[in-house]
């Protein structure tokens, strides 16, 4: 059973308007989530984090949320540019010697 | 080089040959990884070793012989796969292998498919 869930498996967004991806967890014991962007032939980036103290992260265009009662976090990209166009996988740190757990990643697309 | 890197970046191989896939981290990090990651199915952690050691003791085929001589590189040795074996193979590695606020840093994987 996923125990971290993606169940938009894509998105397409307007250029310089906000994007919001959304991620579902089952485990209440996860304390640490992340965000990674990835590009087709290249490996995930690490995007942003947020530590299960906080409910919101801010950086430049990229802001997540943690909503810990709903088991809930987005990322919002605003303004959202063509260059943001790429698969975004949501993770949340297992606890156990630091492996992280995945979902299946949403596909943005940004059109100009 | 920088970050992670991880060769070969394409490999195709029958069901009985022998294979290794390579990863180096230049980060000075302890601990690294192994993950798979399949068509329509999310990233799957396979190993994980930290300072050497391995520290993860996810089910991985006897088929995938992980291999770490130091904590700079990171090997999976591959022998008789199956084609269900095909998918992109991602090494990882960060400061540390435990704890909560541990980013992991990618390679750009071994794309491997298995005829």
């Amino acid at each position: 059973d996923q125990q971290v869930k993606q169940n938009s498996p894509s998105l397409s967004v307007q250029e310089g308007r906000i994007s919001i991806l959304n991620c579902d967890y089952t485990n209440s014991m996860f304390d640490y989530f992340l965000w990674y962007k990835k590009y087709p032939a290249e490996g995930p980036t690490f995007l942003i984090s947020i530590s299960s103290i906080k409910d919101k992260n801010e950086d430049g265009r990229f802001t997540v949320f943690l909503n810990k009662s709903a088991k809930h976090l987005s990322l919002h990209i605003v303004p959202s540019q063509p260059g943001d166009s790429a698969v975004y996988f949501c993770a949340a740190n297992g606890g156990s010697q630091g492996n992280l757990i995945f979902g299946k990643g949403t596909k943005l697309s940004v059109k100009p | 080089e920088t970050g992670v890197t991880q060769t070969p970046r394409h490999l195709v191989m029958g069901m009985t040959n022998k294979k290794s896939l390579k990863c180096e981290q230049h980060l000075g990090h302890n601990a690294m990884y192994w993950y798979k990651q399949s068509a329509k199915k999310p990233l799957e952690l396979m190993v994980v070793y930290s300072l050497e050691e391995r520290v993860e003791n996810n089910s991985v085929p006897s088929r995938f012989s992980p291999e770490c001589p130091n904590s700079s590189h990171l090997f999976l040795h591959l022998h008789t796969l199956q084609p269900e074996d095909s998918a992109l193979y991602l090494c990882a590695s960060s400061q540390d292998a435990g704890g909560s606020y541990n980013e992991q840093f990618f390679g750009p994987g071994t794309r491997l498919t298995v005829l």
